[in-house]
C-alpha cells in the first residue's frame, strides 16, 4: 500500500528565502504526483502536476521535480513572501491495483514565511 | 466562473441524525471524489464516482452513503452509523486521467 511522508511538518522561514518542501513515497509506480496547496479552513489548491515521465515543473516562483526511482519530490519556492504562508500538500497516484483512481496524501509541511 | 461549491460551510449533527453535505461542480468533469481531513492528518478517500450512476467505496467508506445521479453533483450523507464525523470534508473533482484534481471550500462537521 503507497505511504506519503512529508518532513518536516512545520517550518518558519524569515521573507526572502528559498526554501524546499520534501516528499517520499514508498511504491515508486506512480501515474503522477500533484502539490497543492491549503490556507487554515479552506480547501486545497493545485499547485504543479507532475506526469510519472517527467522530472519537474515549473510555475512562477514554485519549482516541483521528481525522482521516481528514489521515491522522493521536491517543491522549491524562490524568495519566499509571507503570502506563501499555508500548509503544502503532496499527493501520488499510483498504479497499484486497486488504487490507480485514487490520490494518496501525506499529511502535509506547515510553512510559515516571517516579515 | 467555473468551480467546485460545496454547502454548508459549516454543519452540526445531532446524535442518532443522518445529515448530508451538498458539492457541486459547473466544470463538466466526469470524476468526482469526497475526503476526510482530520487535524495533522493528511485526506483520506471517502468515496468516488467516475460516471454517472456509478461510484466506489474509498479507504473509509463505513458510516457513510453517496449518490451520483447527475454530472454535476455529488452528495454525502453523513449516517448515525458514522461514530467519530467530526471532521473537515472535501469534494473534488478531475475530467480525466492525467488530469489534476480540484478541490471544493469543504464543510466543517460538528456534533452537537
Amino acid at each position: 500500500k503507497q505511504e506519503v511522508t512529508q518532513i518536516p511538518a512545520a517550518l518558519s522561514v524569515p521573507e526572502g528565502e528559498n526554501l524546499v518542501l520534501n516528499c517520499s513515497f514508498t511504491d515508486s509506480a506512480i501515474y503522477n504526483l500533484q502539490w497543492f496547496r491549503q490556507d487554515p479552513g479552506k480547501g486545497l489548491t493545485s499547485l504543479l502536476l507532475i506526469q510519472s515521465s517527467q522530472r519537474e515543473q515549473t510555475s512562477g516562483r514554485l519549482n516541483a521535480s521528481l525522482d521516481k526511482s528514489s521515491g522522493r519530490s521536491t517543491l522549491y519556492i524562490a524568495a519566499s513572501q509571507p503570502g506563501d504562508s499555508a500548509t503544502y500538500l503532496c499527493a501520488v497516484r499510483t498504479f497499484s491495483s486497486g488504487s490507480a483512481r485514487q490520490l494518496t496524501f501525506g499529511s502535509g509541511t506547515q510553512l510559515t514565511v516571517l516579515p | 466562473d467555473g468551480g467546485i461549491t460545496q454547502s454548508p460551510k459549516y454543519l452540526f449533527r445531532k446524535e442518532g441524525q443522518n445529515v448530508t453535505l451538498s458539492c457541486e461542480q459547473n466544470l463538466n468533469h466526469d470524476a468526482m471524489y469526497w475526503y476526510r481531513q482530520d487535524p495533522g492528518q493528511g485526506l483520506r478517500l471517502i468515496y468516488y464516482s467516475q460516471i454517472v450512476n456509478d461510484f466506489q467505496k474509498g479507504d473509509i467508506a463505513e458510516g457513510y452513503s453517496v449518490s451520483r445521479e447527475k454530472k454535476e453533483s455529488f452528495p454525502l450523507t453523513v449516517t448515525s452509523a458514522q461514530k467519530n464525523p467530526t471532521a473537515f470534508y472535501l469534494c473534488a473533482s478531475r475530467s480525466g486521467v492525467g488530469q489534476p484534481q480540484h478541490f471544493g471550500d469543504g464543510t466543517r462537521l460538528s456534533i452537537l
